[in-house]
């Protein structure tokens, strides 16, 4: 089975500077895929951000980079120039092939301040 | 815009009642997932299909039913509704392929409230 966790319920960053979101996971499966999702107050869920376990760089989208580290199975996403748009919940996800689904972890409320 | 289409947005029901929520996955997307999204208990997988078949099953009640058409659109179906199905229901369409491709595709949720 697959678990994410991310353990902080929410973070306040001040505007332009950048922010880290923690996310751990666990899985005894080799290949997977980790996945990073915004959802702003509108509800919509936006696919960010995919790191695959054999990728020996790290992704990188634009302001979004994910900080793998295989080892301590993290899968952090930083985000650059944090901007009042970037405000909504971020959630760290997991799929391994032929499983179907995706695990989500409960996810952090990001507030960036102007 | 997703490409995923998802109704209704909202619906108000009384406990017992059936309702029934639908999808239309994004062009040539083969699977579909549904997941329930409550204060309590985040996101939750309820189901997935692949091209009209049932392919994972997670947390769903035996109330909720739910299948894959055809034309690929889904309907996510739950019956004697309780003060706890009250929750944002959503829909995800991908590839249905590994890496990259995992990626989820959501539908702009229904909500449901039921009173």
């Amino acid at each position: 089975a697959q678990k994410i966790t991310q353990t902080q319920p929410g973070m306040f960053v001040q505007e332009k500077e950048a922010v880290t979101l923690d996310c751990t996971y666990d899985t005894s499966d080799q290949s997977y895929g980790l996945f990073w999702y915004k959802q702003p107050s509108s509800g919509e869920m936006i696919f960010l951000i995919y790191q695959g376990s054999y990728d020996e760089q790290n992704a990188t989208e634009g302001r979004y980079s994910l900080n793998f580290q295989k080892a301590r199975k993290s899968a952090n996403l930083v985000i650059s120039a944090s901007q009042l748009g970037d405000s909504a919940m971020y959630f760290c996800a997991m799929r391994v092939p032929n499983a179907g689904k995706s695990t989500f972890g409960d996810g952090t409320t990001l507030t960036v301040k102007p | 815009d997703s490409g995923v289409t998802q109704t209704p947005k909202h619906l108000i029901t009384a406990t017992g009642q059936r309702v029934t929520l639908r999808c239309s996955p994004r062009s040539g997307d083969l699977s579909v997932y549904w997941y329930q999204q409550s204060l309590d208990q985040g996101l939750q997988f309820l189901i997935q299909y692949y091209n009209g078949e049932e392919r994972a099953k997670g947390n769903i009640l035996e109330r909720f039913s739910a299948q894959q058409f055809p034309d690929l659109h889904s309907e996510l179906n739950l019956s004697s509704l309780e003060l706890g199905d009250s929750a944002l229901y959503f829909c995800a369409s991908s590839v249905g392929g590994v890496g990259k491709t995992g990626e989820l595709f959501f539908g702009e949720g229904s909500r449901l409230t039921v009173l």
